[in-house]
């Protein structure tokens, strides 16, 4: 069966420090992956797209990259802040535009 | 430019009775994905339609739930007879295209709880 696996022990780091978020799926040929973030009690907001001929894609602090023999997704956020405190969930397509999603990483940055 | 809307934001119901949430797409956005956020658990998609059609139901339960988006005002998921189990953050996302390199759009969730 498909599967989406994020780490589900949260990420605890130091504000300045480099924040890296894995995403590994099975059973899956995906076309797109995104990563969204997630506030407690809020909606998710979507972060970035990457295309599977796309082997990384950058904004501003954030990167992720795309490895399709893998299977995985790695997303980076750069001289983190507190304030990139959240649960990021990575997406994949499973339908021809439904979205399967990982349970999320929650990162914790703290000053 | 509101994003999307959805009320009410929490629900309480007791067993047996209906909950009724609704889900105003943002504005020129045609398309409606519902999903369901358990405690511990990711998001689960449940339905995915346009107006006046369900496209997608493969996630919804085939028993007591429904969806509709009229083709005037907001899509509703409509639960009957709600049980414990039924109790999670139900969340609305809408895109105004569809096409798998869109992202979606979403609300802030209704936490529905059921007494």
């Amino acid at each position: 069966s498909q599967k989406i696996e994020q780490n589900s022990e949260a990420l605890n780091i130091q504000e300045g420090k480099t924040a890296t978020l894995t995403c590994n799926y099975t059973n899956y040929s995906p076309a797109y992956l995104q990563w969204y973030r997630q506030d407690p009690g809020r909606g998710p907001v979507f972060l970035l797209l990457i295309r599977e001929n796309e082997k990384e894609k950058r904004k501003e602090r954030l990167k992720v990259t795309f490895d399709t023999t893998l299977k995985q997704s790695l997303f980076h956020i750069t001289a983190s802040q507190p304030a990139d405190s959240a649960t990021y969930l990575c997406a994949l397509n499973s339908g021809y535009s439904t979205l399967t999603f990982g349970k999320g990483t929650m990162l914790l940055v703290s000053p | 430019n509101a994003g999307v809307m959805q009320n009410p934001r929490h629900l309480v119901r007791r067993r047996g009775q209906e909950a009724r949430l609704r889900c105003s797409p943002m504005k020129g956005h045609s398309h409606v994905y519902w999903y369901r956020q358990l405690p511990e658990e990711g998001l689960k998609f449940m339905v995915y339609l346009q107006k006046e059609n369900i496209i997608d139901e493969s996630g919804m339960p085939k028993e007591r739930f429904s969806a509709e988006f009229p083709k005037e005002g907001p899509s509703i998921l409509r639960i009957q007879q709600v049980v414990r189990g039924d109790s999670a953050a139900y969340f609305c996302a809408s895109s105004p295209v569809s096409e798998p390199n869109q992202p979606q759009h979403f609300g802030d969730g209704t936490r529905l709880s059921i007494l």
